[in-house]
């Protein structure tokens, strides 16, 4: 079940610049789409989310794009800090089922001094 | 910042033995999840609760699971006779409301280890 894909395992961005990290979906149902941060030995923290009917959402130094007809979404981070190192995941949730997110595999960003 | 606490962080068991997770999910909250994550896999969706009754639940949720709400404050996932497979990080999460555009908040998991 790849429904929600992050295709990136891994990326290294400099302090100050930008983070753009990528998630694409298959399931046309997919309504609103979140994305979580994780540090190891933590819970996902919810980060940003966008619902369908937008194509972008900002909330500080966190933007989230959504291309509906791509099926993409990404998430930029800027100016990148330290701090921001973590694994980040793509979830989503579909119409008929608004209990369960769909997460993809995550991308395990290094925010490099 | 209110938050989700869960109890133990890790809890080692041997195959075929019961074991309870626990979680306090947000005070104000009215929905409740479980998800779990197998080491290097994807974070999978187990089963939502409201209202004192699973509103959804995965295939993944056959009958050796159970959740229960005992009290006010506690959200239990039981499983009955554990498996080497069922070897992962639970989360237990909670949502204001059922809505898409509500937020689950997770908490920081119970590692559980089945020898």
């Amino acid at each position: 079940d790849q429904q929600v894909k992050q295709n990136s395992p891994s990326l290294s961005v400099q302090e100050g610049r930008i983070s753009i990290l990528n998630c694409d979906y298959t399931n046309s149902m997919f309504d609103y789409f979140l994305w979580y941060k994780k540090y190891p030995a933590e819970g996902p923290t919810f980060l940003i989310s966008i619902s369908s009917i937008k194509d972008k959402n900002e909330d500080g130094r966190f933007t989230v794009f959504l291309n509906k007809s791509a099926k993409h979404l990404s998430l930029h981070i800027v100016p990148s800090q330290p701090g921001d190192s973590a694994v980040y995941f793509c979830a989503a949730r579909d119409t008929g089922t608004a209990s369960k997110l769909t997460f993809g595999t995550g991308t395990r960003l290094q925010v490099t001094l | 910042e209110p938050e989700v606490t869960q109890t133990p962080s890790h809890q080692v068991t041997q195959m075929g033995q019961e074991v309870i997770l626990r979680c306090v999910p947000i005070s104000n909250h009215l929905y409740f999840y479980w998800y779990r994550q197998i080491l290097g896999q994807k974070v999978e969706f187990l089963v939502s609760f409201y209202n004192n009754e699973i509103s959804e639940k995965s295939e993944i949720f056959d009958d050796q699971f159970s959740v229960e709400r005992p009290d006010g404050s506690n959200f239990t996932l039981k499983i009955r006779s554990t498996k080497l497979e069922d070897s992962a990080m639970y989360f237990c999460a909670s949502s204001g409301t059922g809505a898409s555009n509500s937020p689950l908040h997770f908490g920081n998991g119970t590692r559980l280890t089945v020898t």
